[in-house]
């Protein structure tokens, strides 16, 4: 069965750091895309970033180039977002999701808030 | 980027009936790499409909999707009471994948 767990959600201060990280299985993780996409409370989805299965491809959305960064660990299963410069505007609940251009597994998701 | 619009924002409609959703996109979306999520409140969504009219695994055939170019449909035949949820679009022509902003399916 596949399952993303993310963790490393919170509150945190504008200008803060926050490292979020979601844990697959159930899958042969290296062979997919791996991806960040986030919801602000109320709003639809926004898909903020993404890393082929050999990382050999980043990409991210203009709104968090330069202060994100993804990552992945294939011997752990796992991808990253190190979330740098947080703005109230990068508030929302980040969700995990498998696939490379459809996103056919995702995660619980974790949320993030930027407040003072 | 492609901006997706979806309409109506909110669809009001009884179990049984049959719901009509739409997507349009600002520029035509090549080969059709369009799909469709059903969310629910406190969850994850769920993928749907990709590559326009194909369904993702599990998903029953009441659920149906068309269109091409600019102009995509998501077709419930007869809506059961499951169903009612946040149903977005999504392009995966071109980078950046955006979605739209969703459309809301209450029951009436």
């Amino acid at each position: 069965e596949v399952q993303l767990v993310e963790s490393g959600g919170g509150l945190v201060k504008p200008g803060g750091s926050l490292r979020l990280s979601c844990a697959a299985s159930g899958f042969i993780f290296s062979s997919y895309s791996m991806n960040w996409v986030r919801q602000a409370p109320g709003k639809g989805l926004e898909w903020v970033s993404s890393m082929t299965g050999s990382s050999g491809y980043i990409y991210y959305a203009d709104s968090v180039k330069g202060r994100f960064t993804i990552s992945r660990d294939n011997a752990k299963n796992s991808v990253n977002l190190q979330m740098n410069n947080l703005r109230a505007e990068d508030t929302a609940v980040y969700y995990c999701a498998r696939g490379g251009s459809t996103h056919d597994y995702w995660g619980q998701g974790t949320l993030v808030t930027v407040s003072s | 980027e492609i901006v997706l619009t979806q309409s109506p924002g909110t669809l009001s409609l009884s179990p049984g009936e049959r719901a009509t959703l739409s997507c349009r996109a600002s520029q035509s979306v090549s080969n059709n790499y369009l799909a469709w999520y059903q969310q629910k409140p406190g969850q994850a969504p769920r993928l749907l409909i990709y590559g326009a009219s194909s369904r993702a695994t599990g998903i029953p055939d009441r659920f149906s999707g068309s269109g091409s170019g600019t102009d995509f449909t998501l077709t419930i035949s007869r809506l059961e009471p499951e169903d009612f949820a946040v149903y977005s679009c999504q392009q995966y022509d071109r980078s950046p994948y955006t979605f739209g902003q969703g459309t809301k399916l209450e029951i009436k």
